[in-house]
């Protein structure tokens, strides 16, 4: 059963960081480009960033570049999104998703809440 | 950016009925698109993709068509578990897009 569970939210300070992480399991973690999507409390979904299954190819919202960075360690089955800069724009829960043939987004985590206030 | 239109922006309706959701993209976007349903405090789930193709697992009631710029999304006779919002999201250019989203509830 493919599960992916997303880690690290939390309260945060404008102007500070955070690093989220989405452990996966249940499928060849390295064939598979990850992706990470958020939504603002109440709002839609807004893609905010890739990486492709070797992590050599990453892509980003022009609202994130130069502030997040995307990663993964594929030995330990685990994709991460550092969060640098955060201001009240970011708070959203962040899910992290797997693409399927492009960006079809095909299995998701349950999603974590990153409330940026002071 | 790939601005996607989607509407109603909400929509009420009985049990039974069919339901229909349009997505306009501001650009020729192929086949590229797909359809989520998000259910309160969950995580979207993948219906269609490419437009007209079923997921595995999702029941034959939904269904999709369209290409290029206008995509249309269907419910045939609706159910009480299908209150969700449902939104369109392209993928033929990146930053991959969403539309806003149609909030669907039941008469």
């Amino acid at each position: 059963e493919v599960q992916l569970v997303e880690s690290g939210g939390g309260l945060v300070q404008p102007g500070g960081s955070l690093r989220l992480s989405c452990a996966a399991s249940g499928f060849t973690f390295y064939n598979y480009a990850m992706n990470w999507v958020r939504q603002p409390p109440g709002k839609g979904l807004e893609w905010v960033s890739a990486i492709s299954g070797y992590g050599g190819s990453t892509f980003y919202a022009d609202s994130v570049r130069g502030r997040f960075t995307i990663s993964r360690d594929n030995s330990k089955n685990t994709l991460f999104l550092q969060m640098n800069f955060l201001g009240a724009e970011d708070t959203a829960i962040y899910y992290c998703a797997r693409s399927r043939d492009g960006y079809s987004f095909d299995y998701w985590g349950q999603g974590t809440l990153v409330p940026v206030s002071s | 950016d790939v601005r996607m239109t989607q509407s109603p922006s909400s929509l009420s309706a009985s049990v039974g009925d069919r339901v229909t959701i349009t997505c306009q993209a501001s650009q020729d976007i192929k086949n590229y698109l797909n359809w989520y349903q998000q259910k309160p405090g969950k995580a979207p789930k993948l219906l269609i993709y490419d437009a007209s193709n079923l997921e595995t697992g999702v029941p034959s009631r939904f269904s999709g068509s369209g290409s290029r710029t206008d995509f249309t999304f269907t419910i045939n006779s609706l159910q009480p578990e299908d209150i969700a919002t449902y939104y369109c999201q392209q993928y033929n250019n990146l930053p991959i897009t969403f539309g806003q989203g149609t909030r669907l509830e039941i008469k």
